[in-house]
């Protein structure tokens, strides 16, 4: 059973305003990641992390920041939020690089 | 760069009616391939890893097999409780960030009772 936790799952807000998606992990586990999903569509890597003060940016280009100020929480934040940016966003964590990803269940994120 | 492919994208079985989902791969050098289940709404939950060409794993009624160039995920008798959709995912040893893993766009499976 995954111990990753995302809230929230679902969010409607206007155009213009910040948010922050969070998740937290008890695993203990260094690496974290953030993707976006659309539906039908690959999973993209936004955001990873190796641990504390530790983040990059993925693949997909993204408006959105991340933090990793405690192992078990990695936070997503979009400053102004824009109609472009709706879609799933799934949290993930993993304990070493070759190792299976443990998903949370999601935010699905419309903006108005 | 990497590249999965999967196929069909959709697939409607009979309860009893066994197949086979595909993925095709395309990767510089193959650390791993993951195969996932992903229900409405939730996030993906892990089924498989395979490393090598030949490898086969298996969990109740699936069974994950590996060549150079593709895997399969066979489902026999399914029932209507695994329908979701199936996630083939690849890494490769080549770093590039974030441990290049690679996700194809799914199978989305129907068991119809």
């Amino acid at each position: 059973e995954a111990d990753i936790y995302q809230t929230p799952r679902y969010l409607v807000i206007g155009t213009g305003k910040k948010i922050t998606l969070e998740c937290s992990q008890t695993m203990g586990h260094d690496k974290m990641y953030w993707y976006q999903q659309d539906p039908g569509m690959e999973l993209h890597l936004i955001h990873y992390s190796y641990g504390v003060n530790s983040t990059e940016k993925g693949d997909l280009s993204s408006e959105s920041t991340v933090s990793r100020i405690r192992t078990e929480h990695f936070p997503l934040t979009l400053e102004s939020a824009r109609p472009s940016h709706t879609s799933q966003y799934l949290c993930a964590s993993r304990l070493d690089l070759a190792g299976k990803l443990f998903f949370g269940s999601g935010t699905q994120l419309s903006v108005l | 760069e990497d590249q999965v492919t999967q196929s069909p994208e959709a697939l409607r079985l009979q309860e009893g009616e066994s197949s086979s989902l595909n993925c095709s791969y395309t990767v510089s050098g193959l650390r791993g391939l993951f195969w996932y289940r992903q229900d409405p709404g939730k996030g993906p939950e892990f089924l498989f890893t395979l490393y090598s060409a030949g490898e086969e794993k298996e969990k109740e009624r699936l069974k994950a097999t590996l060549t150079k160039k593709e895997s399969f995920l066979h489902i026999t008798a399914p029932k209507p409780e695994d329908s979701a959709t199936y996630l083939c995912a690849v890494q490769d040893f080549g770093g590039g960030g974030a441990d290049g893993l690679t996700f194809g766009k799914g199978t989305h499976l129907i068991i119809q009772p």
